[in-house]
């Protein structure tokens, strides 16, 4: 498997502008988390899905943001308007079951530098 | 609130002598805890884990300790080799649903 597929690698855009990136999860996993990588926060949780379902999005910080997860294969982050503070890594995880299932890692992708100007 | 702590920004070692990463908790409902390491331009990738039945897990040169009744583990390099310089998270997990992580602890091994 290739894993944690995110896209773009980069993105550069102008503040008030809409943002979109993408996540394929690793074939099988039936969690999906998205997380963002700041100095003072370090990796925080914005949202996951279980089985394409949001279970949790209490970590989005606010109504700009929004995710979504059309099919096992393939989830969005949006963030519109985007502004500055929202520049930041976001990286996609995913990982197979959890609970009663028994616990795995998270697989993370290579992650997505978001810089708004 | 951050529920996973991890209150040293750096570290610098010695190529040879051990490394001691440390992790603090708060959420007592914890019960499964990994670490993460992490090279520049890259994704977290996973380094070891511990569930909160045992208070130690080993493989090769890395060993997790679990202090459950402090709430604190750690991560512990030996020999530090200087490849193992990157950023560290500790992360934890309620029932193998959400992950938390800390806000990593960047190693620095000198040769």
């Amino acid at each position: 498997d290739a894993g944690v597929i995110q896209s773009p690698r980069h993105e550069v855009t102008e503040m008030g502008q809409e943002v979109t990136l993408r996540c394929k999860p690793i074939s099988g996993h039936d969690y999906l988390f998205w997380y963002r990588q700041t100095m003072m926060r370090g990796l925080e949780l914005l949202i996951y899905f279980n089985n394409n379902v949001p279970i949790d999005d209490s970590g989005m910080p606010e109504d700009r943001f929004s995710a979504k997860m059309p099919n096992a294969s393939f989830s969005t982050l949006k963030i519109q308007p985007s502004e500055p503070r929202d520049s930041a890594v976001y990286f996609c995880a995913s990982s197979l079951g959890g609970g009663w299932q028994g616990t795995t890692e998270a697989f993370f992708g290579q992650g997505t530098r978001l810089t708004v100007v | 609130d951050q529920q996973v702590k991890q209150n040293s920004p750096s570290l610098s070692v010695q190529e040879g002598r051990i490394s001691i990463l440390n992790c603090d908790y708060t959420n007592s409902m914890f019960d499964y805890f990994l670490w993460y390491k992490k090279y520049p331009a890259e994704g977290p990738t996973f380094l070891i884990s511990i569930s909160s039945i045992k208070d130690k897990n080993e493989d090769g040169r890395f060993t997790v300790f679990l202090n459950k009744s402090a709430k604190h583990l750690s991560l512990h390099i030996v020999p530090s080799q200087p490849g193992d310089s990157a950023v560290y998270f500790c992360a934890a997990s309620a029932y193998g649903n959400q992950f938390y992580f800390g806000t990593g602890t960047s190693l620095t091994v000198i040769p």
